[in-house]
């Protein structure tokens, strides 16, 4: 069975950093991308960022450029979300999922994905 | 960054009836569009990927097609099982983008 499992998320004051750990079980990791995802209480989906099977690359949305850091390591079968001078606009359940290679649509999309944590930055 | 916009923004409708979701992307993405289903309290579930591929057991009544600006999720016969927000999402460019999301209810 595929699990990906989130931890890592709770509450936050502005300014403060936060680390969040996704393990993954069940499919070999070095084979896929890994991507966040977040959902503001009550909103849609953003993608936050990915990063590559070996770790060389990773992209990120622009809000959050130069204040997060997705890393991996493959010998744990984990991916983790380095989360920097947090803001409220951050607050929001985390989801880890895969992504298999993008250089067709028959691959390139979200799945599996974790179960959430929650992120909640307020003084 | 491409915009995908998704109509209706909510919709009520009964057991057994068809239903269809548009999406629109603001350029061209070729069949770089997925669809997911998700329940409250839930993480999205992928029901189609490259616009018109069913992703392995999910129900054939839904379907999906497009290509280009233009795609659409339909459910071929509503179940009770299916009252959920859908969202459409772009994976032609980075950042990806996610269409706002349609809220199913039941009539």
């Amino acid at each position: 069975e595929v699990q990906l499992v989130e931890s890592g998320g709770g509450l936050v004051q502005p300014g403060g950093s936060l680390r969040l750990s996704c393990a993954v079980s069940g499919l070999t990791f070095n084979n896929y991308w890994m991507a966040w995802v977040r959902q503001a209480p009550g909103k849609g989906l953003e993608w936050v960022g990915n990063i590559m099977q070996d770790g060389s690359e990773t992209y990120y949305v622009g809000s959050v450029k130069g204040r997060f850091t997705i890393s991996r390591d493959n010998a744990k079968n984990s991916v983790y979300l380095q989360m920097n001078s947090l803001r409220a606009e951050d607050t929001a359940v985390y989801y880890c999922a895969a992504r298999g290679d993008c250089y067709s649509p028959g691959a390139c999309f979200f799945d599996p994905w974790g179960q959430g944590t929650l992120v909640t930055v307020s003084s | 960054d491409i915009q995908m916009t998704q109509s209706p923004t909510s919709l009520s409708a009964p057991v057994g009836d068809r239903v269809t979701i548009t999406c629109r992307a603001s350029q061209r993405i070729s069949t770089f569009l997925n669809w997911y289903q998700q329940k409250p309290g839930k993480a999205p579930k992928l029901l189609i990927y490259g616009a018109s591929s069913l992703q392995g057991g999910v129900p054939s009544r839904f379907s999906g097609s497009g290509s280009g600006t233009d795609f659409t999720l339909t459910i071929s016969s509503l179940q009770p099982e299916d009252f959920a927000t859908y969202f459409c999402q772009q994976s032609y460019q980075t950042p990806y983008t996610f269409g706002q999301g349609t809220k199913l209810e039941i009539k």
